[in-house]
């Protein structure tokens, strides 16, 4: 059975980063890319970001250039995302999203992260 | 950057059938925008339904199927069920690059 689960709720203060991350199980992360999409407390789904099954290409909104990065390890079966320069509307639920071949299919748990002074 | 736009709400009586769209800003979608569909009910995450225009994931049920509808993408639920009250993403990839989300239609079944 595909699972990807993600890491725990995030504080934050304004400024910081947070790092969340994404464990794959019952599939390869060498075999299919990742995305990663937030949702703002009341709001629609937002896409971030997307990393290849070999890691060594990566996408992003340009709304987040400059702040986001998403790496892979593939010996943890492991996809992280990392977003500096923290604001109060980075306040969200953090999906990863396996995605490959324009078929985004499984879906995480979700991550909050919440960033507050 | 695009702006892929949807329905905010409709309603549907029990049984019957409903149409969503999803339109692009940079003009007609075509299947080499991959379009996506996906289902959220409240507290969870979302449930992909339709990936590249018209295909069925596994576990999507029947009533569901996706289409190119003047010049838009289409979700149609035929013989609507309560459970299928639930709010509903389009995702679409207009550069081959970064994907777009809509903005989500409500769906109320009434």
């Amino acid at each position: 059975q595909v699972q990807l689960v993600q890491s725990g709720p995030e504080v934050k203060k304004p400024g910081a980063s947070v790092k969340v991350s994404c464990k794959a199980s019952d599939y390869s992360l060498r075999d299919y890319g990742l995305s990663w999409v937030r949702q703002a407390p009341g709001q629609g789904l937002e896409w971030m970001a997307w990393i290849s099954n070999t890691g060594g290409t990566t996408l992003f909104t340009q709304k987040f250039q400059g702040r986001l990065s998403v790496t892979a390890d593939a010996s943890t079966s492991t996809v992280y995302l990392y977003l500096t320069s923290l604001k109060s509307d980075d306040t969200a639920v953090y999906y990863c999203v396996r995605d490959s071949n324009y078929c985004p299919d499984y879906w995480g748990q979700g991550t909050l992260v919440t960033v507050s002074s | 950057q695009t702006v892929v736009t949807q329905e905010p709400s409709l309603t549907v009586s029990p049984g019957g059938t409903v149409t969503l769209t999803c339109a692009s800003s940079t003009g007609a979608v075509t299947s080499t925008y991959y379009p996506n569909w996906f289902q959220q009910k409240p507290g969870q995450a979302p449930r992909a339904l339709i990936y590249r225009t018209s295909n069925k994931h596994s576990w999507t049920p029947a009533r569901f199927s996706g289409s190119l509808l003047g010049g838009k993408a289409a979700l149609t639920l035929s013989g609507v069920q309560p459970e299928d009250e639930a709010e509903y993403y389009c995702l679409l990839n207009p550069s081959g690059a970064a994907w777009v989300f809509g903005g989500g239609t409500k769906l109320t079944v009434l």
